[in-house]
This record gives structure tokens, sequence and C-alpha cells, in this order.
């Protein structure tokens, strides 16, 4: 079982739509992390909030607005999204900001379509 | 951009035989590899992270040595079963804070 729990595990929304995915982890990690991950291509990484303030935001469209609202949850808002937007988003998590020498804790991710 | 490569793309070996895969990165500014498996319809798990010039790390079966003047990390699997089946990610990170993530290594191992 996972440590990091994302919900829900597949959406499907229109373009015009808001929604949000939400991932939760009771680990005591002070790092989340949002990732982005096309079919046969890598895990892209979106977001990171360290202490629960966004410390990198690696240039990604408006349409996706991050936020924690405590230690143990990080949710990720969307709307207006494109069809390229259709992905699968992972949820990570570490134990402390600014050291990438800790692994890293997914949740199982959330698939997304966009119609 | 940085460019994490992995070799070979995907791989099929019989169950028994031991294989290993390869991990390219920047030799310039590294501060950390990671290795994790990622089973199909499961989240990716973490195997190691090697910070040192020459680190070897093991768990079970599976091992790994780095090699950071060259930009070079091989991962093996000794006696491989059927449950290895994933694809194995490798991350690069040249700072403390973020991971740039190879495209992974596809293992099938059959019976």
């Amino acid at each position: 079982d996972t440590e990091v729990t994302q919900t829900p595990k597949h959406l499907v929304m229109g373009m015009t739509n808001k929604k949000s995915l939400k991932c939760e982890q009771h680990m005591g990690h002070r790092a989340m992390y949002w990732y982005k991950q096309k079919a046969k291509k890598p895990p892209e990484l979106m977001f990171v909030y360290s202490y629960e303030k966004l410390s990198i935001n690696e240039s990604v469209p408006s349409r996706f607005s991050p936020e924690c609202p405590n230690s143990s949850l990080l949710n990720l808002h969307l709307h207006a999204l494109q069809p390229e937007d259709s992905a699968l988003y992972l949820c990570a998590s570490s134990q402390d900001p600014g050291n990438s020498n800790q692994p890293q804790h997914f949740g199982d991710g959330t698939r997304l379509s966009i119609l | 951009i940085l460019n994490v490569e992995q070799s070979p793309q995907s791989l099929h070996v019989q169950e028994g035989d031991s294989t290993n895969f390869t991990c390219s990165f920047p030799s310039s500014n590294f501060y950390a590899l990671h290795w994790y498996r990622w089973e199909t319809a499961k989240s990716p798990e973490a195997l190691f992270v090697m910070t040192l010039n020459g680190d070897e790390k093991k768990k079970g079966r599976i091992s790994a040595t780095l090699n950071t003047k060259e930009g070079y990390s091989y991962l093996y699997i000794k006696g491989s079963q059927p449950e290895d089946s994933a694809t194995y990610l490798c991350a690069f990170s040249g700072t403390a804070s973020k991971l740039t993530f190879g495209t992974g290594t596809r293992l099938q191992v059959t019976l």
C-alpha cells in the first residue's frame, strides 16, 4: 500500500470544467511535489512545495493552480484545460525540502482525460 | 535542458537470467542519482539514492553502482524473477531541490 494517497484515480473532464486533484501523506514529510507524465515519457516536475510554501514552479500554465492547505495535503486545481493536458498526474513527498539525497514517495497517480 | 538517458528502452529476459541497465546523466553539478521501480498500475518505489562517486548499493538481488565523473550508473538484477517485471527509472539531481527523470527501461521477465 502506498503511503501517499491520491484521489481520484481517474478523472474525465471537459475543457470548461473546474476540478481538483488531491494528495495526502501522513509521514510528516515537509516537501511535496506534482509531476505530469505523458505516455512513454518520463515524469516531469511541475511544482514543489517546501514547508507548505511554493518553492518551484516549472513554468506551468496558469490553468494549473497548486495549493497546500496544510503539511499533509496538496491540491492541484484545474480550470480550462486543453486536450494535451491529458496525462497521469503524480504526487510525491520527501522528508526535508531542499535535500534531493532523500527518496521521494509517490502516490498511484490520477489519470486525467480532457474531452 | 538536462539530458538523462536510459538504455536499453526495453528488455525481455527469462527467469533466472541476470541483467543490467544503464543511466547516463550530466557529469557536472552532480548532487544525487535515484533509482525507482515502477510496476504497472502501482506507484514508483524508491530503490536507491546514491550520492558519492564509486557508491555501490544493494537490496536483495538488485544492486547499483555510480560513476559521477563519467556520468553513468548501472542497475543490476541477479537471477531475474517474474515479479521483477517493471519499468526502472533513474532520476538525476543537479541541485538540492529537484529530480530529472530518464525515460526508463521496461523489463519483462518470463518463465
